[in-house]
C-alpha cells in the first residue's frame, strides 16, 4: 500500500508557542489530503481538508486562523497550531487517499503546557 | 449527518477464540468503508477497504462484510491471537470530487489473553 509519513510523532510545547506537524505521502502524489483529531477516548474527526494549490477546507467549528494548512505541493501539506493552549493537546493524524482507500500517518501527539 | 457506531466498545477474549466486531452507520449512501487497527499511541493501519458495490473482502484471518442497505458492516477476526489486541475503527466514506473524508466509530478496544 501507499505510504504517509507525518513529523514530528511527538511535540511538547509551551503555551502561546506554534507547532508545525508535517504530511508527506511518500511514493504517490495527493493533491487531497486530511487533518485529523482525536482526544482520549473518543473517535477521530475531521478537522479540515487540505487542497494542494488552494485554501483549505475548514470542518464547522474549527478555527482556521488557529490551525493554519499549508499544501504547498503534491506531497506535503503542513498543519500549525498558532498560538497553542492547552486545551488543544491532542493526537493529530493526517491521511491521504490512494485510489479509493485512505492511508493514515503515524499521527502526532501534541502536549501544549 | 453520518455517524458511525461500534459495538462492542471493549471486548476481551481468550487467545484462539474467533470474534465479530460490528460496525453501523445511519446514512447509507457511502461510497466506501474501511476498517482500521490502532495499537495505542500510534497511527492507523488499513485492514480492508470494501466498496459499496461489494459484500465482502477477505485478509488472512480477517473477514469483513457489508450490508449497505441496512448500515451495517462486520469484521470477523478468525482465531485470534495476542497480537491482535488494539483498538478496531470502522470508517465510512462518501464520494466527493476532492478525496474522501472518512466518518470514523469510536472503535472496539479489543484484548486477546494468552
Amino acid at each position: 500500500g501507499a505510504v504517509v509519513s507525518q513529523h514530528p510523532s511527538r511535540v511538547i510545547c509551551k503555551s502561546g508557542t506554534s507547532v508545525k506537524i508535517e504530511c508527506r505521502s511518500l511514493d504517490f502524489q495527493a493533491t487531497t489530503m486530511f487533518w485529523y483529531r482525536q482526544f482520549p477516548k473518543q473517535s477521530l474527526m475531521l478537522m479540515a481538508t487540505s487542497n494542494e494549490g488552494s485554501k483549505a477546507t475548514y470542518e464547522q467549528g474549527v478555527e482556521k486562523d488557529k490551525f493554519l494548512i499549508n499544501h504547498a505541493s503534491l506531497t506535503l501539506s503542513t498543519l500549525t497550531v498558532t498560538s497553542a493552549h492547552p486545551e488543544d493537546s491532542s493526537f493529530y493524524i493526517c491521511s491521504a487517499s490512494w485510489g479509493a482507500e485512505a492511508f493514515f500517518g503515524q499521527g502526532t501527539r501534541l502536549t501544549v503546557v | 449527518k453520518q455517524e458511525v457506531t461500534q459495538i462492542p466498545a471493549a471486548l476481551s477474549v481468550p487467545e484462539g477464540e474467533n470474534l465479530v466486531l460490528n460496525c453501523s452507520f445511519t446514512d447509507s449512501a457511502i461510497y466506501n468503508l474501511q476498517w482500521f487497527r490502532q495499537d495505542p499511541g500510534k497511527g492507523l493501519t488499513s485492514l480492508l477497504l470494501i466498496q459499496s458495490s461489494q459484500r465482502e473482502q477477505t485478509s488472512g484471518r480477517l473477514n469483513a462484510s457489508l450490508d449497505k442497505s441496512s448500515g451495517r458492516s462486520t469484521l470477523y477476526i478468525a482465531a485470534s491471537q495476542p497480537g491482535d489486541s488494539a483498538t478496531y475503527l470502522c470508517a465510512v466514506s462518501h464520494n466527493s470530487n476532492s478525496g474522501y473524508a472518512l466518518n470514523f466509530g469510536k472503535g472496539t478496544s479489543l484484548l486477546v489473553t494468552p
